[in-house]
């Protein structure tokens, strides 16, 4: 079975632009969450998405956005970058439950100048 | 969301057991406990979970306090790659989200 992955792996941009990262989930899963890890800090939770609808979201202002895809392949949007949105980002895809383990990326780079 | 309280760091040396240790005070009765490692330059990785027995794996045991305010996960041969930062998480019942606090850091020397 093909893991998580994501693209691209690393990226710079400039404050005030727009970006878009890229996520394709685990073979069967039907649920994508993302996080943002600051560095030296754990993972904080961005939203989730299941059946292609955001399902529970974090504390992030909206201009960090999502989509889920038939295909259960994922984007995050982030509009108006700010210096502090550089960090690595993190898509998990898992089957609903609590007893099923998020499967993670080895996330996006991303860092704003 | 409860929180979870771990040591920021800790050593051992390959080969030898190691028992990382969590206090979850606060936990609610229909709280999962997960464990999580990060490798370096890795995303997350899932280790074990358990609600209130003890539970194994072919990664490690997770050993929970009869009260559930502790648990303690138990790598019973430490190698080099498990050196890595490990998080214990409350995983509330019927949540898809995970809280990660800072967690613990594990250094294994040779």
């Amino acid at each position: 079975e093909t893991g998580v992955t994501q693209s691209p792996t690393h990226l710079i941009k400039t404050r005030g632009q727009q970006v878009t990262l890229r996520c394709s989930s685990q073979s069967g899963h039907n649920t994508v969450s993302w996080y943002q890890q600051a560095l030296g800090q754990g993972p904080q939770f961005i939203f989730q998405y299941y059946r292609e609808e955001e399902n529970g979201r974090g504390n992030f202002p909206p201009r960090f956005s999502g989509l889920q895809f038939p295909n259960y392949s994922s984007e995050l949007n982030v509009n108006a970058l700010e210096l502090d949105d550089s960090a690595l980002y993190l898509c998990a895809s898992s089957l609903v439950g609590e007893y099923s383990p998020l499967h993670f990326g080895n996330g996006t780079r991303l860092t704003v100048t | 969301d409860a929180k979870t309280t771990q040591p920021n760091s800790m050593e051992s040396n390959e080969e030898e057991p190691v028992h990382l240790p969590c206090n979850h005070s606060t936990i609610s009765g229909t709280d999962y406990i997960h464990w999580y490692r990060q490798l370096p330059s890795q995303g997350p990785e899932y280790v074990i979970h358990g609600l209130t027995s003890n539970v194994n794996n072919r990664m490690a045991s997770l050993a929970i306090a009869e009260d559930r305010k502790s648990s303690t996960l138990i790598l019973h041969r430490a190698t080099l790659r498990d050196a890595a930062v490990y998080y214990c998480i409350l995983r509330v019942q019927g949540a898809q989200k995970l809280v990660f606090g800072q967690g613990t850091r594990l250094t294994i020397n040779p």
